[in-house]
C-alpha cells in the first residue's frame, strides 16, 4: 500500500491560492490519487481525484507529475469556510484496504 | 438523494452496556464502511462490507460486531466496551469496494462516550 506524507498543517488568508503537497513514493501503476476534505466534527468529503497530468473540478485543481510520485492540492482564492482538515489517499482499483494519510490541517486566517 | 444517514449521533454508554449504531443509504452502493476516528487524528479503517459480505476487518477486538443486514443498512454491535473506545464511528458507502478508486460519501457520524 503507497504510504503518503502530507505537512502537518499550513495557514494560509482568505483570497489567497493554496497549494497542498502530497508524497507517495511507492504509488502502484493502477493507483489513484484522491483528495478529501473533513470539518470538525463531520465525515470527510470527497474533493477531487487524479491519476496524472491535471484535473479541475469547480472546487479545487490536482496537480500530478510525470513520476507520479507526489501530487499537489490547489485550492483558488480561499476563505475561512475552507479550514478543514484534508487528507490524500493513493489506491486503486481493487478490493483493498484503504488508508488515510494524518492530513494537513489548513486554517485560513481573515 | 447522495446521504448518509447516521443514527444516533451521540451515545453514551456504560462499559457493561450493549448498543448499536445504525447506517442507512439510498445510493445503490455496494460497499459500506465502518470507520474510529479520534480526535484530531484520521479515520482508521474498521470493517468493509462489498454485497453485504463482511470483506475485510482489520483486526477489530471482537467488543465491536458489524452486521448488514441488506444492501441499503449497515450496524454496529457494541458490547462491553472500553473508555479508550471513545470515538467518533464514521460509515461510509461507495459505488464498489476498492483501495479508494471509488468516491467515498460519509455520514455526520456518532460521537460515542463509554464511561
Amino acid at each position: 500500500l503507497a504510504k503518503t506524507t502530507q505537512p502537518i498543517s499550513m495557514d494560509s488568508y482568505e483570497g489567497q491560492e493554496v497549494n497542498i503537497t502530497c508524497s507517495h513514493n511507492n504509488i502502484a501503476t493502477n493507483d489513484y490519487i484522491t483528495w478529501y476534505q473533513q470539518f470538525p466534527s463531520q465525515g470527510p468529503r470527497f474533493i477531487i481525484q487524479g491519476y496524472k497530468t491535471k484535473v479541475t473540478n469547480e472546487v479545487a485543481s490536482l496537480f500530478i507529475p510525470a513520476d507520479r510520485k507526489s501530487s499537489t492540492l490547489s485550492l483558488p482564492r480561499v476563505s475561512l469556510s475552507d479550514t478543514a482538515v484534508y487528507y490524500c489517499l493513493v489506491g486503486g482499483n481493487r478490493d483493498d484496504k484503504i488508508i488515510f494519510g494524518k492530513g494537513t490541517r489548513l486554517h485560513i486566517l481573515p | 438523494d447522495t446521504e448518509v444517514t447516521q443514527t444516533p449521533k451521540h451515545l453514551v454508554m456504560g462499559m457493561t452496556n450493549k448498543k448499536s449504531l445504525k447506517c442507512e443509504q439510498h445510493m445503490g452502493h455496494r460497499a459500506m464502511y465502518w470507520y474510529k476516528q479520534k480526535a484530531k487524528k484520521p479515520p482508521e479503517l474498521m470493517f468493509v462490507y462489498s454485497y453485504e459480505k463482511l470483506s475485510i476487518n482489520e483486526s477489530v477486538p471482537s467488543r465491536f460486531s458489524p452486521e448488514c443486514p441488506n444492501s441499503s443498512l449497515l450496524n454496529l454491535h457494541l458490547h462491553a466496551l472500553q473508555p479508550e473506545d471513545s470515538a467518533l464511528y464514521l460509515c461510509a458507502s461507495s459505488a464498489r469496494t476498492s483501495g479508494g478508486f471509488y468516491e467515498q460519501y460519509f455520514g455526520p457520524g456518532t460521537r460515542l462516550t463509554v464511561t
